[in-house]
C-alpha cells in the first residue's frame, strides 16, 4: 500500500525556521496537504494543493514541493506552533487518501 | 457556521458494531463528500473512506473493507459510519470530516467519537 514518510520530530528554538518534510512516490502527481493537531483536537488543515494557505492561517505558514517530497516550512516558529504534523495525500491508482506518520514540532 | 456534530462517547464489547452518526449543519449537504477518519491512541489519522451525499457512492479502504458500511439520511443531513466484528485494536476517535472531493483535502472535521472496544 502507498505510504508517505515524515520524520517523527523536529526541534527548533523559538523564532527559527522549521522544515518538515513528506515523501512519497506519488507526490509529483498528486496534492498535498498539511494539517496541524495539538492534543485534543481535531486536525486543522494549514496547507492545501501543496503551497496554498487557508483563510485565518499564519502567514509564517508556507509548503513547497520538490519532485517525490514536500515541505511544511514554518518561518518564525512560536510557542503556539508546537504540535504533531501530518501530511496528506492520495496514491496516483486509486486514490486512496493517505496520511503520513506524522511529525512532532517541539519549540525548545 | 459550518458545523459537523457527532455522536457521543461509545463503548463495545469485542465483536460488537459500532455506529457514530455526523449531523452537518451550516452548509448544504448533498455538495460535500463526508470522510471518516480514525486516530488510535498516540497514533496518526487512518482514512476509512468516504461517502458521497449526492446519490450516496462510497469507497472504502482496503484494511476496512468487508467490515465498514457508510450511509447517509439527506432530509436530517447526516452521515453514519458503521464498523462490525469489532476488536481491542478498534478503540480510537473516529471522526468526520468534510471535503470538497473525494482525495481533497478536510476542511471542516467532527469533535470526534471515542469508542472504546473492552470485555
Amino acid at each position: 500500500s502507498y505510504e508517505l514518510t515524515q520524520p517523527p520530530s523536529v526541534s527548533v528554538s523559538p523564532g527559527q525556521t522549521a522544515r518538515i518534510t513528506c515523501s512519497g512516490d506519488a507526490l509529483p502527481k498528486q496534492y498535498a496537504y498539511w494539517y496541524q493537531q495539538k492534543p485534543g483536537q481535531a486536525p486543522v488543515v494549514v496547507i492545501y494543493k501543496d503551497s496554498e494557505r487557508p483563510s485565518g492561517i499564519p502567514e509564517r505558514f508556507s509548503g513547497s514541493r520538490s519532485g517525490t517530497t514536500v515541505t511544511l516550512t514554518i518561518s518564525g516558529v512560536q510557542a503556539e506552533d508546537e504540535a504533531d504534523y501530518y501530511c496528506q495525500s492520495a496514491d496516483n491508482n486509486d486514490f486512496y487518501v493517505v496520511f503520513g506518520g506524522g511529525t512532532k514540532l517541539a519549540v525548545l | 457556521q459550518v458545523q459537523l456534530v457527532q455522536s457521543g462517547a461509545d463503548v463495545k464489547k469485542p465483536g460488537a458494531s459500532l455506529r457514530v452518526s455526523c449531523k452537518a449543519s451550516g452548509y448544504t449537504f448533498i455538495v460535500y463528500f463526508i470522510h471518516w477518519v480514525r486516530q488510535a491512541p498516540g497514533q496518526g489519522p487512518e482514512w476509512m473512506g468516504w461517502i458521497n451525499p449526492n446519490g450516496g457512492a462510497t469507497k472504502y479502504a482496503p484494511k476496512f473493507q468487508g467490515r465498514v458500511t457508510m450511509t447517509r439520511d439527506t432530509s436530517i443531513s447526516t452521515a453514519y459510519l458503521e464498523l462490525s466484528s469489532l476488536r481491542s485494536d478498534d478503540r480510537a476517535v473516529y471522526y468526520c470530516a468534510r471535503s470538497t472531493g473525494s482525495y481533497s483535502y478536510f476542511d471542516y472535521w467532527g469533535q470526534g467519537t471515542l469508542v472504546t472496544v473492552t470485555s
